[in-house]
């Protein structure tokens, strides 16, 4: 069963950094591309990142310069280092599976988590 | 970047009523186009993609198509039922960004 689990959220004022983790079971971070997609608090869905299986990576513009994603393929998970963190930052953090498949749907969703940009 | 919109942002309907969701691209897309379901508290869950294939377990009253422009799309609900209330987004992966529609919210009448 394939299986998404984040971690590494919380509390953190501007300017800070933290890393967020996505432990992932079921099948191999290196077989597929990986991203994370946030939402703000009552708002929509919005695409932060993406490592392809080539390494390949590419960032939202709100991000980029500031968001790094990386993948430990022994531990079998994918991160997402952040820092020089903005109050806009603030959302819940998911960790998704890009599947195998005709125009690479997100077909599996961690159950996020909330990372609070505030003094 | 390629702006994605839906309509209507919020609907109202009965169990067992018949629903469509639009979602239109600012240019052609192809059949690059995905829909999410998403219920309070809970991440999104896919339900089609690359247009109008049906995720492995979602019921088939759920379908969505596409026009011949690769810039308009739809996702039908055949009949409602109780738990199909939520909200759903499209979202485009033609190029990077990818990027989401803002969300239909589909609400108990």
């Amino acid at each position: 069963e394939v299986q998404l689990v984040e971690s590494g959220g919380g509390l953190i004022q501007p300017g800070g950094s933290l890393r967020l983790s996505c432990a992932a079971s079921g099948f191999s971070v290196t077989n597929n591309y990986m991203s994370w997609v946030r939402q703000a608090p009552g708002k929509g869905l919005e695409w932060v990142s993406i490592i392809y299986t080539a390494d390949t990576t590419y960032y939202a513009d709100s991000v980029k310069g500031r968001f790094t994603i990386s993948r430990d393929n022994s531990k079998n998970t994918l991160y997402l280092q952040m820092n020089s963190l903005r109050v806009e930052d603030t959302a819940v953090y998911y960790c998704v599976r890009g599947a195998i498949a005709v125009a690479d749907p997100f077909d599996y969703w961690g159950q996020g988590t909330l990372v609070t940009v505030s003094s | 970047d390629i702006q994605m919109t839906q309509s209507p942002s919020s609907l109202s309907a009965s169990v067992g009523d018949r629903v469509t969701i639009t979602c239109r691209a600012s240019q052609s897309i192809g059949k690059y186009l995905n829909w999410y379901q998403q219920k309070p508290g809970k991440a999104p869950k896919l339900l089609i993609y690359a247009a109008s294939s049906l995720q492995s377990g979602v019921p088939s009253r759920f379908s969505g198509s596409g026009s011949g422009s690769g810039t308009d799309f739809t996702l039908t609900i055949s009949s409602l039922r109780p738990e199909d209330f939520a909200t759903y987004y499209c979202q485009q992966s033609y190029s990077i960004p990818y990027t989401f529609g803002p969300g239909t919210k589909l609400e108990i009448k």
